[in-house]
């Protein structure tokens, strides 16, 4: 079976910090991989998302960058943090042939 | 432009009767719409979804109604149960989009009191 993991679990960052959050999925290849952010009261907005390695589509302009150096792993990252990065970071998986998603645990992320 | 309506940010409903959580959407290129179900500080678990050719999907206590021409979707609980209690996202995809991209509203906050 599939599991989808992201680490860390909670993350405090001052302002002007990086950022790295990790996503991996095992048990399926080629998979698209999907990064969305919740903020607080808010429904879930799609970041980045990747049909493959290397290959990495932004929904959104911001301070945030992905990356994807292999086939099951997924990169959400930052050069300096603002406090309007806040939120709950969730990394998503999809089989090609098949329209659902399912999301890992999730990443809170405080920015103070 | 918000694309993915739940207009009600919250429900409340007795332990045992039926929960009806709706959906609008604006974009006719839709064909694939799902429902997502997400306790607090964890992600969202997929429930049930449905295909645009269909107007019902039924799963267990789940049943997903799609109304094309009203551009509307509903999940109804059936019976309800406290463990219900979470927050509920319909989504929507289009065969044609890039990646497959699930278009989430906001978000219902069903409670279900015992």
């Amino acid at each position: 079976s599939q599991t989808i993991h992201q680490w860390p679990a909670t993350l405090v960052q001052p302002v002007g910090s990086p950022l790295s959050l990790e996503c991996t999925v095992e048990g399926t290849s080629n998979p698209n991989l999907y990064w969305y952010r919740q903020a607080a009261g808010r429904g879930l907005q799609l970041l980045f998302y990747s049909v493959g390695i290397g290959q990495i589509s932004s929904e959104v302009p911001q301070n945030l960058s992905a990356s994807r150096p292999q086939d099951r792993q997924f990169i959400l990252s930052s050069k300096k943090l603002l406090l309007s990065d806040s939120g709950f970071y969730l990394c998503a998986w999809r089989m090609r042939v098949y329209n659902e998603q399912f999301f890992g645990p999730g990443t809170r992320l405080t920015v103070l | 432009d918000q694309q993915v309506k739940q207009n009600s940010p919250s429900l409340s409903v007795q332990e045992g009767r039926i929960s009806i959580l709706n959906c609008d959407y604006t974009n006719s290129m839709f064909d694939y719409f799902l429902w997502y179900k997400k306790y607090p500080a964890e992600g969202p678990t997929f429930l049930i979804s449905i295909s645009s050719i269909k107007d019902k999907n039924e799963d267990g206590r789940f049943t997903v109604f799609l109304n094309k021409s009203a551009k509307h979707l509903s999940l109804h609980i059936v019976p309800s149960q406290p463990g219900d209690s979470a927050v509920y996202f319909c989504a929507a995809s289009a065969r044609e989009t890039s990646g497959s991209r699930l278009t989430f509203g906001e978000g219902t906050q069903l409670t279900v009191n015992p």
